[in-house]
């Protein structure tokens, strides 16, 4: 595609209830980013992706996010057992390749996600 | 913990004039730094990049690196409304993430 795509755009839970969020990166792209990004604030890193590689989770919250991108495309994030601070943005960003001067990040819409 | 601050803000100019805001990162390894555009309600979208000491100018927009002091800067001449927006700073370490800054309101006034 041209660009990143992510799914749905909005979703409303329930608390408790669990969510399955989709990342569709530019074709090609190798890194792929998550993001959470609260109202006012700037994203926060979640974890990355080089192809099918988790190469850093560490900013995941809980074991209750969970992310995976079997084939190096299309990368899913889970967050089980909803809570209402998992209210917020989730950003997803890929980038192009490796090498040290790549580093443009090109975002999809975000899926917004309220928990009640 | 790798950290990169700004001012929340707002920062109000008039239309016209220059806007200037300022970044600080705390991980001396980073070795490329970005300006992001975020409007309301939208995802963030490049501004610029920067990887050596000095200026870098596009258009109406310079940034600025000063990587002894550890601080980014972005200048932005001939302020226009359309410039309101939030600016996030990110610092990328090559093989690690990006860390954004939380982003810096700018107001520009008619």
């Amino acid at each position: 595609g041209a660009g990143v795509s992510q799914s749905p755009r909005y979703k409303v839970a329930k608390r408790g209830q669990d969510v399955a969020l989709r990342c569709d990166p530019i074709s090609g792209h190798v890194s792929l980013f998550w993001y959470q990004q609260a109202l006012g604030q700037g994203p926060e890193f979640l974890t990355y992706f080089q192809n099918e590689a988790q190469l850093d989770k560490s900013g995941l919250p809980s074991d209750r996010f969970f992310a995976e991108r079997p084939e190096g495309s299309v990368s899913t994030l889970k967050i089980q057992r909803t809570q209402q601070e998992d209210s917020a943005v989730y950003l997803c960003a890929s980038s192009l390749g490796l090498a040290a001067n790549t580093g443009e990040l090109f975002f999809g819409e975000g899926s917004r996600l309220t928990v009640l | 913990q790798k950290e990169v601050e700004q001012n929340s803000g707002p920062l109000s100019v008039p239309e016209g004039a220059i806007a200037s805001l300022n970044c600080t990162y705390s991980d001396r390894g980073s070795q490329s730094f970005f300006w992001y555009r975020q409007y309301s309600g939208k995802s963030p979208e490049l501004i610029m990049f920067i990887y050596s000491n000095g200026d870098k100018e596009d258009g109406r927009f310079t940034a600025q690196l000063n990587k002894a002091s550890q601080y980014v800067s972005l200048l932005i001449r001939d302020s226009q409304p359309s410039d309101s927006a939030t600016y996030l700073c990110a610092v990328y370490n090559y093989g690690q993430n990006f860390v954004f800054g939380p982003g810096t309101r700018l107001s520009v006034l008619p």
